[in-house]
């Protein structure tokens, strides 16, 4: 149980086109998900927090203009990486608090591989 | 603010020697205590929790974990590595009370390496 799916795992895009990932817990609905960004050899950067229904919450730093989040389904939460440069090439991972229980724990996509020529 | 310490970047290990990475945190109170493995390329796979009861507690995997209050730590270990424990390793908290959606706060983490 908890599995957390991303798509697409791998995309190439153009400078100035805009990309979505698509994030969606297959077993247990989540009223949260988390986008992170992860920079080779580091740790996971929190960029936000998206909730079932409502606007998402971002983190100091991060254009929410840039990264435009979606969570309209408790199974599926979308980031969309708008007018994409080279910058923006990164690792995206999402994640989904499963609700059951106390609730505390999340579960993590397999990640997707941004690269912006 | 809150704060965890992965004090090792990088651990190399024999193939069936024991392994111990180590986790401090600061927090205003426990918090929620978790350790993921992220394989190359991959999402993070949790590996074991802890929020109250038995400091020691047993994960996936063959790992355990010791919760010290005194030391603010919380400490993984596993007896016998094998070469697929090969991963970078994060250790990360979660408030206790829920406050921010328990919002993980991670380690920088740290590379296990396993030698043959």
């Amino acid at each position: 149980g908890a599995v957390v799916s991303q798509h697409p795992s791998r995309v190439i895009c153009k400078s100035g086109t805009s990309v979505k990932i698509e994030c969606r817990s297959l077993d247990f609905q989540a009223t949260t998900m988390f986008w992170y960004r992860q920079f080779p050899k580091q740790s996971l950067m929190l960029m936000a927090t998206s909730n079932e229904g409502s606007k998402a919450t971002y983190e100091q730093g991060v254009e929410k203009d840039k990264f435009l989040i979606n969570h309209a389904s408790l199974t599926l939460s979308t980031l969309t990486v708008t007018s994409a440069h080279p910058e923006d090439s990164s690792f995206y991972i999402c994640s989904a608090r499963d609700p059951k229980g106390t609730g505390e724990t999340q579960y993590f996509g397999p990640g997707t591989r941004l690269l912006v020529l | 603010a809150q704060s965890v310490t992965q004090p090792d970047i990088h651990i190399t290990v024999s193939e069936g020697a024991s392994l111990e990475l180590r986790c401090n945190y600061s927090y205003g109170a426990t918090p929620y205590l978790f350790w993921y493995v992220q394989s190359p390329g991959q999402g993070l796979q949790l590996l074991l929790k802890y929020f109250s009861g038995d400091t020691l507690v047993q994960g996936i995997k063959g790992f355990e974990a010791e919760f010290k209050r005194s030391q603010s730590s919380f400490n993984l270990r596993k007896p016998s590595v094998h070469w697929s424990d090969a991963a970078e390793y994060f250790c990360a908290v979660a408030p206790l009370s829920g406050g921010s959606n328990y919002k993980l706060t991670f380690g920088k983490g740290t590379l296990l390496t396993v030698n043959p």
